[in-house]
């Protein structure tokens, strides 16, 4: 079975702060593992994935098969930056459905 | 030129209704989802469909049944609505055909509120 966790479903930080979104899985397999965002009155998007490695909007995200923790970072948070973020893992095959983690709201204080 | 667009936004409907929301996404996708958020902002699957096929179909009680007349198209019927199906509704779509770190494409959500 997979499993996303990410255990701050609130977080709030000043602007210019750094910023760390946490997200570990549960998975038997090669997970693919992404992060997606929901900003205020718009719908789900795609946030990054680790298999690009990718910098997105100054958000990155290592995987750590060590300790199946997907983090996603930020050095300096902005205001535009608050919205709901979801870990999300898709473990492969024909199926790809996502399995979402239960959100973390962050918010960035002026 | 939206992507991927759902009808209707909102729905607002009695217990023991029958209720329909339409998906269409014009990506020329050939994988689309349902998903299923909670008041907790949950977000779970519900369905998969790869070319109009079912592929998956999680825990859902029987009263939703998607169908899926052509590729672009995924439409939710649910029937004999509870209390419980309150929740927001999410359609996505994937190219499909298993490439690793494929990106789904969400639609707008449906709220649906049961009364």
């Amino acid at each position: 079975a997979q499993r996303v966790t990410q255990p701050e479903k609130l977080l709030s930080v000043f602007k210019g702060a750094p910023v760390e979104l946490k997200c570990n899985y549960s998975y038997s397999g090669s997970p693919e593992l992404f992060w997606y965002v929901q900003y205020s009155r718009q719908r789900l998007q795609l946030l990054l994935r680790h298999i690009s490695r990718e910098s997105i909007k100054g958000f990155t995200a290592d995987l750590n098969k060590g300790e199946t923790s997907f983090h996603l970072k930020k050095p300096f948070a902005q205001e535009e930056d608050s919205a709901m973020y979801y870990c999300a893992l898709s473990g492969g095959g024909s199926a790809r459905q996502l399995t979402f983690g239960s959100g973390t709201q962050l918010t960035v204080l002026p | 030129d939206t992507a991927v667009s759902q009808t209707p936004k909102y729905l607002v409907t009695q217990m023991g209704n029958d209720k329909s929301i339409k998906c269409e996404q014009n990506l020329g996708h050939d994988t689309m989802y349902w998903y299923k958020q909670d008041s907790k902002k949950f977000l779970k699957i519900m369905f998969s469909y790869n070319n109009k096929e079912l592929i998956i179909n999680e825990t859902v009680p029987n009263r939703f049944s998607p169908k899926s007349p052509d590729k672009a198209h995924l439409n939710l019927h649910i029937n004999s609505l509870e209390l419980g199906d309150s929740a927001v509704y999410f359609c996505a779509s994937s190219r499909g055909g298993g490439a690793r770190g494929e990106t789904q494409y969400f639609g707008p959500g449906t709220r649906l509120l049961v009364l």
